[in-house]
């Protein structure tokens, strides 16, 4: 079956680095998204990565690795508005988007 | 503004009765997608489209269904609710499929 695995929930503090994981198994691949979520409101695109490597923009970083399953998320210079849930996303075979249940971040000050 | 809209922002209905989600993206996407989010499952995909007069099923149709007459918008039906149905649904859209989809504000259901 397919499956998307990231942690249920993180908590970091104002001003540092925290790095969000994500393991994925999917019938084939052809991509991995990125999404932040606010609590009430609709998710947003972060990222995009469909090739191994780091991908920088600006405080937000996702790296992908195709022969381990594995992608993660780092936010540099916390700040409280980065609490919120963050989704990850593989795009398998069929091009269609299999979504993890995502982590919630909770930024303390 | 471009954009994804969704109507009703919420609803509470009662079991049995008929209700349709409305959403209109004015982006010219070719993809449409209709979502449900419940806690602790994150989202799941109901029926998508990948271009105007066609639609597929996702991961967790029955119950629902869609059409897609034209390339801006894609309701959704829920022809008998049921208290299952109790979630937020969220519409997206993305040029084609697998490419960024774009999210509606969302519409807050609950079936009693």
């Amino acid at each position: 079956g397919q499956n998307i695995d990231q942690p249920t929930e993180m908590t970091a503090t104002e001003g540092a680095i925290v790095q969000i994981n994500c393991t994925y198994q999917t019938s084939g691949f052809n991509g991995l998204f990125w999404y932040q979520q606010h609590a009430g409101e609709a998710p947003t695109f972060l990222s995009y990565n469909v090739l191994d490597g780091l991908e920088e923009k600006g405080r937000f970083s996702s790296f992908l690795s195709r022969s381990k399953g594995y992608s993660y998320l780092l936010l540099k210079e916390l700040q409280m508005k980065d609490s919120a849930s963050y989704l990850c996303a593989a795009v398998d075979s069929n091009y269609q988007l299999i979504w993890g249940a995502g982590t919630k971040l909770i930024i303390k000050p | 503004i471009a954009g994804i809209t969704q109507a009703p922002t919420s609803q509470i209905l009662a079991a049995g009765r008929r209700m349709t989600l409305r959403c209109t993206q004015d982006m010219r996407h070719n993809a449409m997608y209709w979502y449900r989010q419940d806690l602790g499952l994150g989202l799941r995909l109901i029926h998508y489209s990948n271009t105007a007069g066609t639609t597929g099923k996702g991961e967790v149709p029955d119950g629902y269904s869609v059409s897609r007459a034209n390339t801006d918008d894609f309701p959704l039906t829920l022809a008998s609710a049921v208290p299952s149905q109790t979630s937020v649904y969220f519409c997206a859209s993305s040029e084609s499929s697998a490419d960024t989809q774009y999210f509606g504000p969302g519409t807050r259901l609950t079936v009693l």
